[in-house]
Protein backbone atom coordinates (compact mmCIF):
# COMPACT_ATOMS: atom_id res chain seq x y z
CA UNK A 1 0.00 0.00 0.00
CA UNK A 2 0.94 3.81 -0.04
CA UNK A 3 1.84 4.07 -3.38
CA UNK A 4 2.86 7.41 -5.10
CA UNK A 5 2.51 7.27 -9.07
CA UNK A 6 4.66 9.57 -10.75
CA UNK A 7 3.97 10.50 -14.30
CA UNK A 8 5.95 10.54 -16.94
CA UNK A 9 8.82 8.68 -16.29
CA UNK A 10 10.89 10.46 -18.76
CA UNK A 11 10.68 13.30 -21.31
CA UNK A 12 12.13 15.19 -23.45
CA UNK A 13 11.54 19.12 -24.21
CA UNK A 14 12.29 21.48 -26.44
CA UNK A 15 14.02 24.79 -24.40
CA UNK A 16 11.44 27.80 -24.02
CA UNK A 17 8.44 25.12 -23.18
CA UNK A 18 6.72 23.70 -20.41
CA UNK A 19 6.36 20.15 -19.06
CA UNK A 20 4.09 19.31 -16.37
CA UNK A 21 5.00 16.59 -13.95
CA UNK A 22 2.07 14.38 -12.40
CA UNK A 23 2.14 12.37 -9.14
CA UNK A 24 -1.05 11.02 -7.41
CA UNK A 25 -1.26 8.91 -4.41
CA UNK A 26 -2.91 5.56 -5.62
CA UNK A 27 -4.16 4.14 -1.48
CA UNK A 28 -3.85 7.15 0.45
CA UNK A 29 -4.82 10.82 0.90
CA UNK A 30 -1.85 12.87 0.23
CA UNK A 31 -2.26 16.16 2.29
CA UNK A 32 1.62 17.30 1.44
CA UNK A 33 3.33 16.21 -1.26
CA UNK A 34 7.37 16.93 -1.35
CA UNK A 35 9.23 18.06 -4.74
CA UNK A 36 12.55 17.23 -4.83
CA UNK A 37 15.26 17.42 -7.38
CA UNK A 38 18.63 15.45 -8.09
CA UNK A 39 21.30 16.22 -10.23
CA UNK A 40 23.55 12.72 -11.42
CA UNK A 41 25.84 11.23 -8.47
CA UNK A 42 24.26 14.02 -6.22
CA UNK A 43 21.44 14.28 -3.18
CA UNK A 44 18.00 14.91 -2.87
CA UNK A 45 17.18 18.87 -2.66
CA UNK A 46 13.90 19.65 -1.47
CA UNK A 47 12.25 22.05 -3.38
CA UNK A 48 8.81 22.93 -2.71
CA UNK A 49 6.17 21.44 0.02
CA UNK A 50 2.86 21.48 -1.38
CA UNK A 51 -0.46 21.12 0.62
CA UNK A 52 -3.62 20.55 -0.56
CA UNK A 53 -5.90 23.40 -1.25
CA UNK A 54 -2.76 26.30 -0.40
CA UNK A 55 0.11 27.35 -2.18
CA UNK A 56 3.15 25.15 -1.76
CA UNK A 57 6.17 26.29 0.39
CA UNK A 58 8.89 26.87 -1.69
CA UNK A 59 12.39 25.82 -0.53
CA UNK A 60 15.51 29.23 -0.65
CA UNK A 61 16.64 29.68 -4.29
CA UNK A 62 14.04 27.98 -5.65
CA UNK A 63 12.07 30.24 -8.72
CA UNK A 64 8.72 30.00 -7.95
CA UNK A 65 7.07 31.15 -10.95
CA UNK A 66 9.09 28.86 -12.57
CA UNK A 67 8.68 26.01 -11.03
CA UNK A 68 5.26 25.88 -10.74
CA UNK A 69 3.12 23.48 -7.68
CA UNK A 70 -0.51 22.96 -7.67
CA UNK A 71 -2.08 20.38 -4.94
CA UNK A 72 -5.20 20.59 -5.99
CA UNK A 73 -6.89 17.28 -4.72
CA UNK A 74 -5.80 14.75 -2.06
CA UNK A 75 -4.50 12.04 -4.38
CA UNK A 76 -2.50 14.76 -7.37
CA UNK A 77 0.13 17.10 -6.74
CA UNK A 78 1.70 18.62 -10.09
CA UNK A 79 4.94 19.97 -10.79
CA UNK A 80 4.81 22.54 -14.00
CA UNK A 81 8.25 23.51 -15.60
CA UNK A 82 7.93 26.43 -16.94
CA UNK A 83 9.98 27.87 -20.17
CA UNK A 84 11.92 25.42 -19.48
CA UNK A 85 15.64 25.89 -20.39
CA UNK A 86 18.77 22.98 -20.83
CA UNK A 87 20.24 23.57 -16.92
CA UNK A 88 16.40 22.78 -15.97
CA UNK A 89 17.22 19.11 -17.21
CA UNK A 90 17.53 16.84 -13.76
CA UNK A 91 15.77 13.99 -12.47
CA UNK A 92 12.77 15.19 -9.92
CA UNK A 93 10.92 13.09 -7.40
CA UNK A 94 7.93 13.04 -5.62
CA UNK A 95 7.38 11.78 -2.24
CA UNK A 96 4.33 11.94 0.65
CA UNK A 97 4.68 11.47 4.37
CA UNK A 98 2.49 8.23 5.43
CA UNK A 99 1.69 5.88 7.84
CA UNK A 100 1.85 2.33 7.12
CA UNK A 101 2.98 -0.30 9.97
CA UNK A 102 5.28 2.78 10.95
CA UNK A 103 5.78 5.94 9.88
CA UNK A 104 7.67 6.99 6.94
CA UNK A 105 7.41 8.12 3.68
CA UNK A 106 6.75 6.93 0.07
CA UNK A 107 8.17 8.18 -3.29
CA UNK A 108 7.44 8.29 -6.89
CA UNK A 109 9.57 6.96 -9.45
CA UNK A 110 10.73 10.26 -10.50
CA UNK A 111 10.79 11.63 -13.79
CA UNK A 112 14.21 12.17 -15.57
CA UNK A 113 13.85 15.92 -17.73
CA UNK A 114 16.03 16.68 -20.93
CA UNK A 115 15.76 20.20 -22.07
CA UNK A 116 17.30 20.37 -25.48
CA UNK B 1 18.83 23.32 11.09
CA UNK B 2 19.89 20.14 10.79
CA UNK B 3 22.50 18.30 9.07
CA UNK B 4 23.26 14.79 7.81
CA UNK B 5 27.35 13.77 6.70
CA UNK B 6 28.19 10.73 4.64
CA UNK B 7 32.16 11.00 4.45
CA UNK B 8 32.24 7.82 1.78
CA UNK B 9 31.44 9.13 -1.62
CA UNK B 10 32.32 5.74 -2.93
CA UNK B 11 32.63 2.38 -1.26
CA UNK B 12 33.41 -1.32 -2.30
CA UNK B 13 32.70 -4.62 -0.88
CA UNK B 14 32.89 -8.14 -1.73
CA UNK B 15 29.92 -10.08 -2.17
CA UNK B 16 28.86 -12.42 0.76
CA UNK B 17 31.04 -9.84 2.95
CA UNK B 18 28.99 -6.72 5.40
CA UNK B 19 29.74 -3.60 4.78
CA UNK B 20 29.29 -0.46 6.81
CA UNK B 21 28.28 3.11 5.60
CA UNK B 22 28.43 5.72 7.87
CA UNK B 23 26.03 8.23 8.55
CA UNK B 24 26.55 11.29 11.56
CA UNK B 25 23.62 13.77 12.37
CA UNK B 26 23.17 17.10 14.13
CA UNK B 27 19.86 18.66 15.41
CA UNK B 28 19.25 20.36 18.43
CA UNK B 29 15.90 18.84 18.12
CA UNK B 30 15.01 16.29 21.25
CA UNK B 31 13.53 13.55 18.98
CA UNK B 32 13.83 13.12 15.59
CA UNK B 33 13.76 9.94 13.05
CA UNK B 34 16.59 8.35 11.28
CA UNK B 35 15.74 6.51 7.41
CA UNK B 36 18.32 5.09 5.64
CA UNK B 37 17.25 4.82 1.61
CA UNK B 38 18.42 3.25 -1.20
CA UNK B 39 18.65 4.23 -4.86
CA UNK B 40 19.25 2.17 -7.65
CA UNK B 41 20.61 3.35 -10.82
CA UNK B 42 16.55 3.20 -12.06
CA UNK B 43 16.26 6.18 -9.83
CA UNK B 44 13.41 4.92 -7.33
CA UNK B 45 14.23 5.30 -3.60
CA UNK B 46 13.82 2.49 -1.63
CA UNK B 47 13.01 2.53 2.02
CA UNK B 48 15.60 0.30 4.07
CA UNK B 49 15.23 1.13 7.98
CA UNK B 50 14.14 3.51 10.25
CA UNK B 51 15.61 4.37 13.37
CA UNK B 52 13.71 6.82 16.23
CA UNK B 53 15.60 8.70 18.30
CA UNK B 54 13.90 7.04 21.32
CA UNK B 55 14.22 3.99 20.79
CA UNK B 56 15.90 1.61 23.01
CA UNK B 57 17.28 -0.92 20.40
CA UNK B 58 19.09 -0.63 16.92
CA UNK B 59 16.78 -1.50 14.21
CA UNK B 60 17.09 -4.39 11.91
CA UNK B 61 15.05 -5.13 8.72
CA UNK B 62 16.55 -8.59 6.97
CA UNK B 63 19.95 -8.13 6.19
CA UNK B 64 20.16 -4.31 7.10
CA UNK B 65 21.00 -2.97 10.80
CA UNK B 66 21.53 0.23 11.73
CA UNK B 67 24.49 1.04 14.45
CA UNK B 68 22.99 4.03 16.45
CA UNK B 69 25.28 5.81 18.47
CA UNK B 70 22.78 8.93 20.02
CA UNK B 71 26.01 10.08 22.15
CA UNK B 72 28.12 10.08 19.16
CA UNK B 73 25.19 11.47 16.89
CA UNK B 74 25.58 8.35 14.27
CA UNK B 75 23.70 6.10 12.79
CA UNK B 76 26.15 3.89 10.60
CA UNK B 77 23.81 1.43 8.67
CA UNK B 78 25.26 -2.34 8.23
CA UNK B 79 24.60 -4.59 5.65
CA UNK B 80 25.40 -8.15 5.88
CA UNK B 81 26.09 -10.63 3.51
CA UNK B 82 26.29 -8.04 0.73
CA UNK B 83 25.02 -9.27 -2.96
CA UNK B 84 25.50 -8.19 -6.12
CA UNK B 85 21.81 -6.07 -6.42
CA UNK B 86 23.04 -3.65 -2.98
CA UNK B 87 25.30 -1.94 -6.24
CA UNK B 88 23.40 1.27 -5.33
CA UNK B 89 23.19 4.83 -4.06
CA UNK B 90 22.85 4.48 -0.66
CA UNK B 91 21.38 8.18 1.30
CA UNK B 92 21.17 8.52 4.98
CA UNK B 93 18.03 11.17 6.12
CA UNK B 94 16.92 12.47 9.18
CA UNK B 95 13.11 14.27 10.29
CA UNK B 96 13.68 16.91 13.02
CA UNK B 97 10.43 17.37 15.02
CA UNK B 98 10.91 21.17 14.33
CA UNK B 99 11.54 20.63 10.36
CA UNK B 100 7.25 19.31 10.30
CA UNK B 101 7.63 16.49 7.80
CA UNK B 102 11.03 17.69 5.83
CA UNK B 103 13.52 15.16 5.10
CA UNK B 104 16.99 16.47 5.61
CA UNK B 105 19.77 14.08 3.28
CA UNK B 106 22.84 13.51 3.43
CA UNK B 107 25.08 13.34 0.36
CA UNK B 108 24.92 9.73 -0.31
CA UNK B 109 27.17 6.63 -0.74
CA UNK B 110 27.67 4.76 -3.76
CA UNK B 111 28.55 1.09 -3.37
CA UNK B 112 30.04 -1.51 -5.22
CA UNK B 113 29.79 -5.18 -4.66
CA UNK B 114 32.36 -6.97 -6.85
CA UNK B 115 31.87 -10.93 -7.51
Amino acid sequence: GAVVSQHPSWVICKSGTSVKIECRSLDFQATTMFWYRQFPKQSLMLMATSNEGSKATYEQGVEKDKFLINHASLTLSTLTVTSAHPEDSSFYICSARVWVERDGYTFGSGTRLTVV
Amino acid sequence: AQKITQTQPGMFVQEKEAVTLDCTYDTSDPSYGLFWYKQPSSGEMIFLIYQGSYDQQNATEGRYSLNFQKARKSANLVISASQLGDSAMYFCAMRGETSGSRLTFGEGTQLTVNP
